[in-house]
């Protein structure tokens, strides 16, 4: 039983237009949402996160939209730049104690068309 | 600030052979993570630990694999004997008490 969906398993997009990820969890309890960026050949990179308690978090060109009646999330990117291509990762924890552990979802991989 | 190492960075054995990883996480992470993650998935909880002691091992098969972290810094994770369906990227993250988890590299593990 997946806890996090990423629907689409990949996203094509022009240069300078924005990319919009998806993501969608079923278990209510999740208060704290990340996401994270790989490049082949590389280990997971950090890239913004939102607690439950807001419903938008800016970073730059990156802003994660949180609605949590809908148990979904939406990273935004804009502009889209060819760097950006890469595999996207929704990852909330799940909190039991000192267990911090990460429930990943399949992964969105964008490319970045310039 | 050095991230997270890791090191073979690939590895390539035959069934039934052993095979060990190491990982060397960020100073003063108190908390180190190792992942299993195949091709299309994403990474999969094998073991944590916070300082030297286990956390949460319940998706480590113990009948194969080890992990150790000895003095709570750096760790091995031991795969003994290897099957075919351990062909996988192998992550190591350390933390320090937030959600935010940093990656190694990874070791790109194939067994023929």
């Amino acid at each position: 039983d997946q806890q996090v969906k990423q629907n689409s398993p990949s996203l094509s997009v022009q240069e300078g237009r924005i990319s919009i990820l998806n993501c969608d969890y079923t278990n209510s309890m999740f208060d704290y949402f990340l996401w994270y960026k790989k490049y082949p050949a590389e280990g997971p990179t950090f890239l913004i996160s939102i607690s439950s308690i807001k419903d938008k978090n800016e970073d730059g060109r990156f802003t994660v939209f949180l609605n949590k009646s809908a148990k979904h999330l939406s990273l935004h990117i804009v502009p889209s730049q060819p760097g950006d291509s890469a595999v996207y990762f929704c990852a909330p924890p799940q909190n039991a104690g000192n267990n911090r552990k990460l429930i990943w979802g399949l992964g969105t991989s964008l490319a970045v068309n310039p | 600030e050095a991230g997270v190492a890791q090191s073979p960075r690939y590895k390539i054995i035959e069934k039934r052979q052993s095979v060990a990883f190491w990982c060397n996480p960020i100073s003063g992470h108190a908390t180190l993570y190792w992942y299993q993650q195949i091709l299309g998935q994403g990474p999969k909880l094998l073991i944590q630990f916070q300082n030297n002691g286990v956390v949460d091992d319940s998706q480590l098969p113990k009948d194969r694999f080890s992990a150790e972290r000895l003095k709570g810094v750096d760790s091995t994770l031991k795969i003994q004997p290897a099957k075919l369906e351990d062909s996988a990227v192998y992550l190591c993250a350390s933390g320090q008490g937030t959600y935010e988890q940093y990656f190694g590299p990874g070791t790109r593990l194939t067994v023929t």
